[in-house]
């Protein structure tokens, strides 16, 4: 079982176009954090949000973490080919453990 | 600025041949992660070392060995590597004890087994 749910798991949009992804878990995190996976490099770190409801933006990424600490969003307004990429959530637990999803794989035609 | 390093980029073995990935941290960071990727499967963690001398399984550990050989170098062993074992294994490091602070990646190292 999944402890953190991506979802789509695939989204292809046209360049201008706005896209929200998902990071969903019946579990509580103290935190999550989002990172950018492009082809043939490694994930890297985009955003940590800690307190519940806490809303952070980073140019044209709008990420939320969710009341309750369970899940969290990715919006991306007007995306350019360069947000084509891997986007990765990763939950800390109670036990101090980094979880990581599966992943929203992100194309964004020219 | 180079971060993590991971060598080789890429390999290609038999099934029951042995090898050694390298890893090495220039930021000082106190604890790494050795993970491997796999379509459909996300980041799994296979072992990690929260501080030079200390090594801990993690969620999928069963045909690897590690060692952490100072503060700035992870290596991770297959022993008798296994067609299962194909995937890309990414090293990472992080300032904080705890599997909590924010994960620098190396690019990856690209293993296949026949």
């Amino acid at each position: 079982t999944q402890l953190l749910e991506q979802s789509p798991q695939f989204l292809s949009i046209q360049e201008g176009e706005n896209l929200t992804v998902y990071c969903n878990s019946s579990s509580v995190f103290s935190s999550l954090q989002w990172y950018r996976q492009e082809p043939g490099e490694g994930p890297v770190l985009l955003v940590t949000v800690v307190t519940g409801g806490e809303v952070k933006k980073l140019k044209r990424l709008t990420f939320q973490f969710g009341d309750a600490r369970k899940d969290s969003s990715l919006h991306i307004t007007a995306a350019q080919p360069g947000d084509t990429g891997l986007y990765l959530c990763a939950g800390v637990q109670g036990n101090n453990r980094l979880a990581f999803g599966k992943g929203n794989q992100v194309v964004v035609i020219p | 600025n180079a971060g993590v390093t991971q060598t080789p980029k890429f390999q290609v073995l038999k099934t029951g041949q042995s090898m050694t990935l390298q890893c090495a941290q220039d930021m000082n960071h106190n604890s790494m992660y050795w993970y491997r990727q796999d379509p459909g499967m996300g980041l799994r963690l296979i072992y990690y070392s929260a501080s030079e001398g200390t090594t801990d399984k993690g969620e999928v550990p069963n045909g690897y060995n590690v060692s952490r050989l100072n503060k700035r170098e992870f290596s991770l062993r297959l022993e008798s590597a296994a067609p299962s074992q194909t995937s890309v294994y990414f090293c990472a490091s992080s300032e904080l004890a705890a599997n909590t602070g924010e994960l620098f990646f190396g690019e990856g190292s690209r293993l296949t087994v026949l």
